[in-house]
């Protein structure tokens, strides 16, 4: 069975630019998370979707970021403009939205913003 | 709001020591809880899961937890850990019924050969 994936892996920016995170999730999960993780600390949920619809973005700054998935499959998450404080791993996790909706985790993408 | 503390940052063991990570959470009412563990260079993966039943939990690789209701913890424990335990080790907690995680700050565990 693939994982979840993520693109790209890094990416280097500089403050006041844009970025942009693909994920595609595990085949038949309908539960999509991004989540953050910054340098020193567990990661902090963004968003979650459910098929193409969103259930949670209480944590997502809508300022700058926002997050889509249109088909209810692959999803992208943005960042427009990027600040310093940006600069961590972003990770794509997806589950089944029944039984034990255990998460499971992409690699992440690192993203260093300068 | 729901909080996971984790009491160690850094833990360095010699093979064949017994290991426990602390894990208490703050969180009022039912919780799932959870062990992830991240080796080097790989993904984040469950270890381990409480949702009910026997507050004794046995995962992969020898690992097991026990949840404390009464004093809000469920502490990770390995009675002989190996060179391969290496890794960054996270609790996080799950409102029953929400399956939203919330993370701790992880413990980086070293076994020292």
């Amino acid at each position: 069975e693939a994982g979840v994936a993520q693109s790209p892996r890094y990416k280097i920016i500089e403050k006041r630019q844009s970025v942009a995170f693909w994920c595609n999730p595990i085949s038949g999960h309908a539960t999509l998370y991004w989540y953050q993780q910054i340098l020193g600390q567990g990661p902090k949920l963004l968003i979650q979707f459910q098929n193409n619809g969103v259930v949670d973005d209480s944590q997502l700054p809508k300022d700058r970021f926002s997050a889509e998935r249109l088909k209810g499959v692959d999803s992208t998450l943005k960042i427009q403009p990027a600040k310093l404080e940006d600069s961590a791993v972003y990770l794509c996790a997806s589950s089944l939205d029944h039984g034990s909706h255990e998460q499971y985790f992409g690699p992440g993408t690192r993203l260093t913003v300068t | 709001a729901q909080s996971v503390s984790q009491h160690n940052h850094h833990v360095i063991l010699s093979e064949a020591a017994s290991l426990e990570l602390g894990c208490n959470y703050s969180y009022g009412g039912t919780v799932n809880l959870f062990w992830y563990v991240q080796y080097p260079g790989q993904h984040l993966q469950l270890l381990l899961k409480y949702f009910s039943g026997d507050p004794l939990v046995k995962g992969i690789k020898g690992f097991e937890a026990e949840f404390i209701k009464s004093k809000f913890s469920f502490n990770l424990r390995k009675p002989s850990v190996q060179w391969s335990d290496t890794a960054e080790y996270f609790c996080a907690v799950a409102g029953a019924g929400s399956y939203q995680l919330t993370f701790g700050k992880g413990t980086k565990l070293s076994v020292i050969p």
